[in-house]
C-alpha cells in the first residue's frame, strides 16, 4: 500500500546550523511532495511544496529537493532559529487524481539550542 | 486561521460511549479529509469526502463512521470507544481538481480523550 518513510524521527541541532530531514515514498505515482510545519498544540501548516517536474525548490532558509527516479525526496533548513523547533512532516500524494488524499511520514522533532 | 472550523476542541468520555465531531470546511471547499493523531504519531489518513461522497478510505476502523452533508460539513462518529482511541482528530479541507493546489488546510483539531 501506500507508505510515507520520514527520517530521523527526532534531530537537535544547535542554532545557526542546518537540518535536513529525508522522506521515501512507496506509490512511484505520486507527484505533489508537501512539508508541514506543526508547533506544539497545534494544526500543521504547509511551509513548502515540490512538485515532480522541478528537482528542487528554495524558500528563503528551506529548500526542498526531489529525486523522483529514487523516490524520495529532503527537506533542507539552512541557519536555524529557535523558532524553527516544531514537528515536521513529509508527505505524498497525487492531487490531479480522484482522491486529493495526503500519505504523511511519521514526523521528525526538531530542536533547535539556542 | 486557515478557514476549516473543528468542534469540540476538547473531549473527556469514558470507554464504550459514542462521540460525534463536526467540520466545516473553508469556504468553496468540496473535499473533506478526517486524520488522526495519536501521541507521539504522525497523522494517520481516515477517510475523504467529496460533496458528499465517500472518495477514499484509510485506516479507518469498522467502529468510526462519517458522512459529508449538503451543507459540506462533515460528522466523524467514533462509537464503542476504546483508551487507544484517544487522539487528536483533525479535519482538512481543498479543492480538488485543476483549480486546486494539493494543499491540505487543516483546522485546529478536536482533542478526544478516552477514560
Amino acid at each position: 500500500g501506500e507508505n510515507v518513510e520520514q527520517h530521523p524521527s527526532t534531530l537537535s541541532v544547535q542554532e545557526g546550523d542546518s537540518a535536513v530531514i529525508k522522506c521515501t515514498y512507496s506509490d512511484s505515482a505520486s507527484n505533489y511532495f508537501p512539508w508541514y510545519k506543526q508547533e506544539l498544540g497545534k494544526r500543521p501548516q504547509l511551509i513548502i511544496d515540490i512538485r515532480s517536474n522541478v528537482g528542487e525548490k528554495k524558500d528563503q532558509r528551506i529548500a526542498v529537493t526531489l529525486n523522483k527516479t529514487a523516490k524520495h525526496f529532503s527537506l533542507h533548513i539552512t541557519e536555524t532559529q529557535p523558532e524553527d523547533s516544531a514537528v515536521y512532516f513529509c508527505a505524498a500524494g497525487l492531487p490531479s487524481s480522484n482522491t486529493g488524499k495526503l500519505i504523511f511520514g511519521q514526523g521528525t522533532t526538531l530542536q533547535v539550542k539556542p | 486561521d486557515s478557514g476549516v472550523t473543528q468542534t469540540p476542541k476538547h473531549l473527556i468520555t469514558a470507554t464504550g460511549q459514542r462521540v460525534t465531531l463536526r467540520c466545516s470546511p473553508r469556504s468553496g471547499d468540496l473535499s473533506v479529509y478526517w486524520y488522526q493523531q495519536s501521541l507521539d504519531q504522525g497523522l494517520q489518513f481516515l477517510i475523504q469526502y467529496y460533496n458528499g461522497e465517500e472518495r477514499a478510505k484509510g485506516n479507518i476502523l469498522e467502529r468510526f463512521s462519517a458522512q459529508q452533508f449538503p451543507d459540506l460539513h462533515s460528522e466523524l462518529n467514533l462509537s464503542s470507544l476504546e483508551l487507544g482511541d484517544s487522539a487528536l482528530y483533525f479535519c482538512a479541507s481543498n479543492s480538488l481538481g485543476f483549480s486546486g493546489t494539493g494543499e491540505l488546510f487543516f483546522g485546529e483539531g478536536s482533542r478526544l480523550t478516552v477514560l
